[in-house]
């Protein structure tokens, strides 16, 4: 099983900033099959990026995600009110498909 | 649009069976694989295993001697039964499509819609 590590945990940040978050891997993801999702309270995940770089269909152009092999960022240029949320990293590689832990990016 | 909508029992006595169903409505029921994610509160979800059309099925290890998943493709719904369920097992229980997005050679399978999810606590 591929076991996901994010960073940080918790990142306060204000409107406007730049938040990178990190996700590794136990081992190499082949192919790039990286996924990130974003979770509000109450709400089920939605889908920002897949194929570790390529935005979901509708996800603004200010979330970005790069990396490979066993690394990989997920980057939101400029933080817009409505990003403040919870975000996971998943393997889509090989069965079990997992998932991070989570990095919570709260307002400072 | 593709859209999930999930029902079954929310809460349940330890050694109880959870039973879970879900709807798919809009889009081809056949083309993709169907799974059932579970999500403890505070922490990050767990894949429980998925199922396509025809019934085949790759489950979680950790969960493989308990679960069972089936399809009924005449009614595009698809079923989650947990077997032997203690307090471990409270969550948040999502249904969800993988979806299938091709780039060249590669086709990548994320999860691109979900069901409402539905509470499910195990207490005695």
């Amino acid at each position: 099983e591929i076991v996901l590590t994010q960073s940080p945990g918790t990142l306060s940040l204000s409107p406007g900033e730049r938040a990178t978050l990190s996700c590794r891997a136990s081992q190499t993801i082949r192919s790039s099959y990286l996924a990130w999702y974003q979770q509000k309270p109450g709400q089920a995940p939605r889908l920002l990026i897949y194929g570790a770089s390529i935005r979901a269909t509708g996800i603004p152009d200010r979330f970005s995600g790069s990396g490979s092999g066993t690394d990989f960022i997920l980057t939101i240029s400029r933080l817009e009110p409505e990003d403040f949320a919870v975000y996971y990293c998943q393997q889509c590689a090989s069965s079990p498909f997992t998932f991070g832990p989570g990095t919570k990016v709260d307002i400072k | 649009q593709v859209q999930l909508q999930q029902w079954g029992a929310g809460l349940l006595k330890p050694s109880e069976t959870l039973s879970l169903t879900c709807a798919v409505y809009g889009g081809s029921f056949s083309g993709y694989y169907w799974s059932w994610i579970r999500q403890p509160p505070g922490k990050g979800p767990e894949w429980i295993g998925k199922i396509n059309h025809s019934g085949s099925t790759d489950y979680n290890p950790s969960l493989k001697s308990r679960v069972t998943l089936s399809v009924d493709t005449s009614k595009n719904q698809f079923s989650l039964n947990l077997s032997s369920v203690t307090a471990a097992d409270t969550a948040v229980y999502y249904c969800a499509r993988v979806g299938l997005y091709c780039r060249g050679t590669d086709c990548y399978r994320p999860v691109d819609y979900w069901g409402q999810g539905t509470l499910v606590t195990v207490s005695s």
